[in-house]
């Protein structure tokens, strides 16, 4: 069975372009959290969907950042336009129906110059 | 104060020994708790998770929670050097996401 997959792995874009990320959670996990690791810091919650829902997005740092997950399958998380301070890593994870136990992805170093 | 507070460490222990690993929480209502072992430049992986207060061991690996001391703590048997990585600690509470602390580093001495 694959795990969290996340593309891409890397990307360095220039402040005030856009970036996408992408999450595909293990088959059949209803839920899929985004979270953030900015340098030195802890993993820090951004989002949580159940299903295509967003159930939690208190995280999100403010409107730059947008989350959709339609139709309930792959995640994208959008950052428009980026700052200096978005740079970090970006990790996806997921979880099945009413359990917490999360598997997280190889994450997405995002590099903002 | 930290929602989640760990040790920076590093930790060093020799190979074969006992690696004690802690970690506290500031939420009472906290119910679930997880430790996860990061690899530089790799994702958390999953490697142990606790709900009741007591012990939980599986193989090398024992998870201790004391919910009245809002304390929970790794073990880790027989110390190898492939267990050196850091190990981060994360609480979760009903739905909500977890909450990670900033891991604590582990080092294996050969």
């Amino acid at each position: 069975e694959a795990g969290v997959t996340q593309f891409p792995s890397h990307s360095v874009i220039e402040k005030g372009q856009t970036v996408t990320l992408r999450c595909d959670p293990i088959s059949g996990h209803d839920n899929l959290y985004w979270y953030r690791r900015v340098m030195g810091k802890e993993i820090k919650f951004l989002l949580h969907f159940v299903k295509e829902s967003k159930q939690d997005e208190s995280g999100m740092p403010n409107n730059r950042f947008l989350a959709e997950r339609t139709g309930g399958t792959y995640s994208t998380l959008k950052v428009q336009p980026a700052e200096l301070e978005d740079s970090g890593v970006y990790f996806c994870a997921s979880s099945p129906s009413g359990k917490t136990e999360a598997f997280f992805g190889q994450g997405t170093r995002l590099t903002v110059v | 104060q930290k929602e989640v507070e760990q040790n920076s460490g590093p930790l060093s222990v020799p190979e074969g020994a006992i690696a004690s690993l802690n970690c506290t929480y500031s939420d009472r209502g906290s119910q679930s708790f997880f430790w996860y072992r990061q690899y530089s430049g790799k994702s958390p992986e999953l490697i142990m998770f606790i709900y009741s207060n007591g012990d939980k061991e599986d193989g090398r690996f024992t998870a201790q929670l004391n919910k009245a001391s809002q304390y929970v703590s790794l073990l880790i048997r027989d110390s190898q050097p492939s267990d050196s990585a850091t190990y981060l600690c994360a609480v979760g509470a009903g739905r909500r996401a977890l909450t990670f602390g900033s891991g604590t580093r582990l080092q294996v001495q050969p």
